[in-house]
């Protein structure tokens, strides 16, 4: 059974940089597409990119600028930065697995509180 | 604003049948499978249904998934108290190359 579990400090101040890291165990992080998702409180699901086991990425338009994703297959790990934070990005940050076939997320982590504030 | 429009809640009796549509367009619903997820409170979503209808290991044949054009439509029969939840469909969209979500549906099992 695949699991993925968010880490990450829980506060932010605006303006500085947003560092997750999601760790896979019970399979290999190769030959699939990874994601990041965030839900700010009370409202819906956000797609922030994703990032294939060879390195290759895409991201939400609207946070292009701001987002860098990276993996370590050594340690069956990626990762998120999100520079420039600002209050709006407060949310729930998950990671997952994206599925083989058509588009859709299989794994789920349990998802990570970020907070920005000074 | 979702690129993906969902009905913000639906409701119906134990043991009734209720759907929740997803409306999109033709660079993402038109064109691509939708998938189907709850999310219980307090809890991260849960893939119910993929590739339009096929369902994940588990999943019960309660929950069922159909499209028609640049809409989809989650279904769920026989409903029970432990369905309350809320439910997001989700899909890629081509000309935004990346995906995309409702902004989810709060279904209140009466």
């Amino acid at each position: 059974q695949v699991q993925l579990l968010e880490s990450g400090p829980g506060l932010v101040k605006p303006s500085e940089t947003l560092a997750l890291t999601c760790a896979v165990s019970g399979g290999s992080i190769s030959s699939y597409y990874w994601s990041w998702i965030r839900q700010p409180a009370g409202k819906g699901l956000e797609w922030i990119g994703r990032i294939y086991s060879s390195g290759s990425t895409d991201y939400d338009p609207s946070l292009k600028s701001r987002v860098t994703m990276s993996l370590d297959t050594s340690k069956n790990q990626f990762s998120l930065k999100l520079t420039s934070v600002i209050a709006a990005d407060t949310a729930v940050y998950y990671c997952a697995r994206v599925g083989r076939g058509w588009f859709h997320f299989d794994y789920w982590g349990q998802g990570t509180l970020v907070t920005v504030s000074s | 604003q979702s690129v993906l429009t969902q009905p913000p809640s639906v409701s119906a009796a134990p043991g009734q049948e209720v759907t929740i549509s997803c409306s999109g367009s033709s660079s993402n619903i038109g064109n691509n499978y939708v998938s189907w997820y709850q999310q219980l409170p307090g809890t991260a979503p849960k893939l119910l249904i993929y590739e339009g209808n096929k369902r994940p290991s588990g999943i019960p044949d309660r929950f069922s998934g159909s499209k028609s054009g640049t809409s989809a439509t989650l279904g769920i029969t026989g409903l029970q108290t432990g369905d309350e939840a809320d439910y997001y469909c989700g899909t890629w969209d081509s000309s935004l190359s990346g995906g995309v979500f409702g902004g989810g549906t709060k279904l209140t099992v009466l």
